[in-house]
Formats: structure tokens, sequence, C-alpha cells
């Protein structure tokens, strides 16, 4: 079974400029999660999609993040315009279904440096 | 707020050698607590999904136990190896969200 891709695995941009990740999920997984992990913390969710729609984006600054789930599959997340705080990795991760009980399988992760 | 704890940050041990990390959630609206273990250049895996109070896991030379009562859970590592050198997260879900609290890691280095 293929695992969680992501890309680009690195990307060094600087500030103010834009910068799209892209994920593509476990087949047949409804459920798709980004994360931000900064450095000395733990990942904190971003957005979460059932299938094609948002079940969670509470924390994900909308002022310059943006995500979408093309056909409840692939995804992007994109910074628009990216700030020096924004240095993060960032994990997709996917899962079967929504039940707080399932094991979400991650992907490697795209390393952002925003200088 | 809800916070998940782990400790310590970060530890030295020499191969061979048994240890354990911690993780502290919040008792009220426990509904699962994960383990991953997250490799440098790799992708997090699944160690173990823990919901029962009195639970005890095991995997090869790596098992868990969680206390639900006192918001605890305890991982422990048996003689270990160089191969186990990653960054041990846990991951507390609760009932009703089922959203899913990271804690902030616990970095293990394997001197061999």
């Amino acid at each position: 079974e293929a695992g969680v891709a992501q890309s680009p695995r690195y990307k060094i941009i600087e500030k103010r400029q834009s910068v799209a990740f892209w994920c593509n999920p476990i087949s047949g997984h409804a459920t798709l999660y980004w994360y931000q992990q900064i450095l000395g913390q733990g990942p904190k969710l971003l957005i979460q999609f059932q299938n094609n729609g948002v079940v969670d984006d509470s924390q994900l600054p909308k002022d310059r993040f943006s995500a979408e789930r093309l056909k409840g599959v692939d995804s992007t997340l994109k910074i628009q315009p990216a700030k020096l705080e924004d240095s993060a990795v960032y994990l997709c991760a996917s899962s079967p279904g929504v039940t707080g009980k399932e094991t979400q399988y991650f992907g490697p992760g795209t390393r952002l440096l925003v200088l | 707020i809800l916070n998940v704890e782990q400790s310590p940050q970060s530890l030295h041990v020499q191969e061979g050698d048994s240890t354990n990390f911690t993780c502290s959630f919040p008792s009220s609206n426990f509904y699962a607590l994960h383990w991953y273990r997250w490799e440098t250049a790799k992708s997090p895996e699944a160690l173990f999904v823990m919901t029962l109070n009195g639970d005890e896991k095991k995997k090869g030379r790596i098992s868990a136990t969680l206390n639900t009562k006192e918001g605890y859970s305890y991982l422990y590592i048996k003689g270990s190896q160089p191969e186990d050198s990653a960054t041990y997260l846990c991951a507390f879900s609760t009932s009703g969200t089922y959203k899913y609290i990271f804690g902030t890691g616990t970095r293990l280095k394997v001197l061999a």
C-alpha cells in the first residue's frame, strides 16, 4: 500500500512570497489533515477535510493560508504572502474515517524556511 | 484550552539502557491516546492507539501503559538501540470533537 505523498520536501522562500504544498493521501482515505509543526512545538492542526468538505479550519490563518481538496483526493495548502513565523514543517496525514480512535498516516512533510 | 505535555523534552541514553517517557493529558472527555515515532527525514509512524483505562500495548521492545483517570501514559523502551533514536509524539483525542491534540514530543538519542 502506497503511503501519503507530499511535495516538495524542502522549500526556501523570502518573506512576502507565495508557496504551495501538495499532498496525495492513501487511496480510499476519507479524511485528510494538514498540520504545522514549528521547531520545539507539537504538530498543530491547520485544517481537516472529510472527503472534499472542511470539518475543522479553526486554527488556519485564513488571511494568508488557504487549502483545498480536489474531488476528495489530493490536497494543496497555500501560503500567500509568507511571513518569517511560517517557517515550519508542514505535515499531511490521512485516515479512513474521523472517529478519533483511528490511526493517522503521515507523509514525510515539507520543510519550509522563510527568509 | 486542552494541553498535552510530554516529558522529558529530550534525553540521551547509552545503547542497551532502558528508558521511559511520560505523556500527560486532560482526564476529562478522554477518547483515545496515540503514540507516534518520528525519525529524522521520515514520516511519523504510528506505534499504539490506546482507549481503555489500564490498557497495556507492546510492540517488540516498546510498550505503553494508559491511566485515563489520572491523565497519563508511559512509553517504555527496553534495551535501547541506536535505531530507536527519534522523536516520540503522543496525541490525545476527545470525545465529541475527536480532534487530535499533539504533545511537543520527547527527542531520544541512543548512543552506540
